[in-house]
């Protein structure tokens, strides 16, 4: 079962950071933080993962907080092809441990 | 990076015939895959887990006579719909993770399965 909580809409204007919360308030020391997202039709697609400290890779910026039971994602200059479904998952690591998906964010960048 | 495909992206088949879904890793050799489905405006939802070589373990709810793993390969997983029905209709997609301990799954593209 997913263990994540996100808001179901967001809005951001194009050019503009887009900051995505979510909750995981019941997380577990070895579970992972892990953010995906997903254009209409079209499988998931990584942006990110952590474990406690703050990451950043060319798509994006992970921030935890540091009891864990929340994270961001943080998109510095939102773009149309932004526009998404963002998932948040926790996971502990392993290659058969699976993804449970919550319902996610639905990220509209407005022009 | 590690790509994933699947075969059919599409397909749209009779009520009572069977149809099956490929799963590929192309660069990399997948120990376990994934089947995810998907009904529209709603999340993925786990179906399944397949290690290679293995029987594939089903999550709770799912049939495991009606929707048939195979994952004969390190980079190959298949999916059948067996006597599919209107209501089998769904985006199926599936994912893959490396045997060299990464940190994430592979996803495919999906196949939009449409039972008539």
């Amino acid at each position: 079962d997913a263990k994540t909580t996100q808001p179901p809409s967001m809005d951001c204007a194009e050019g503009r950071a887009a900051n995505l919360p979510c909750n995981h308030s019941t997380i577990s020391g070895n579970e992972y933080v892990y953010w995906y997202r997903q254009i209409h039709s079209q499988g998931p697609q990584y942006i990110i993962h952590g474990l406690k400290n703050n990451e950043t890779n060319e798509m994006a910026s992970l921030i935890i907080t540091e009891d864990r039971k929340s994270s961001t994602l943080i998109l510095p200059h939102a773009t149309l092809r932004d526009t998404a479904v963002y998932y948040c998952i926790v996971r502990v690591v392993g290659t058969g441990n699976q993804f449970y998906f919550g319902t996610g964010t639905s990220l509209t960048v407005i022009p | 990076g590690a790509v994933v495909s699947q075969h059919p992206s599409w397909v749209i088949c009779k009520s009572g015939t069977s149809v099956k879904i490929e799963c590929r890793s192309l660069d990399f050799q997948a120990t376990t895959m994934f089947w995810y489905r998907q009904f529209p405006k709603q999340s993925l939802m786990l179906m399944a887990t397949s290690n290679e070589g293995s029987k594939a373990t089903y999550e709770q709810g799912v049939e495991k006579d009606k929707f048939l793993i195979n994952h004969a390969s390190l980079t190959l997983s298949t999916l059948t719909v067996t006597s599919a029905h209107p209501e089998d209709s769904s985006f199926y997609i599936c994912s893959a993770t490396t045997s060299g301990g990464s940190y994430e799954q592979y996803f495919g593209p999906g196949t939009r399965l449409t039972v008539t």
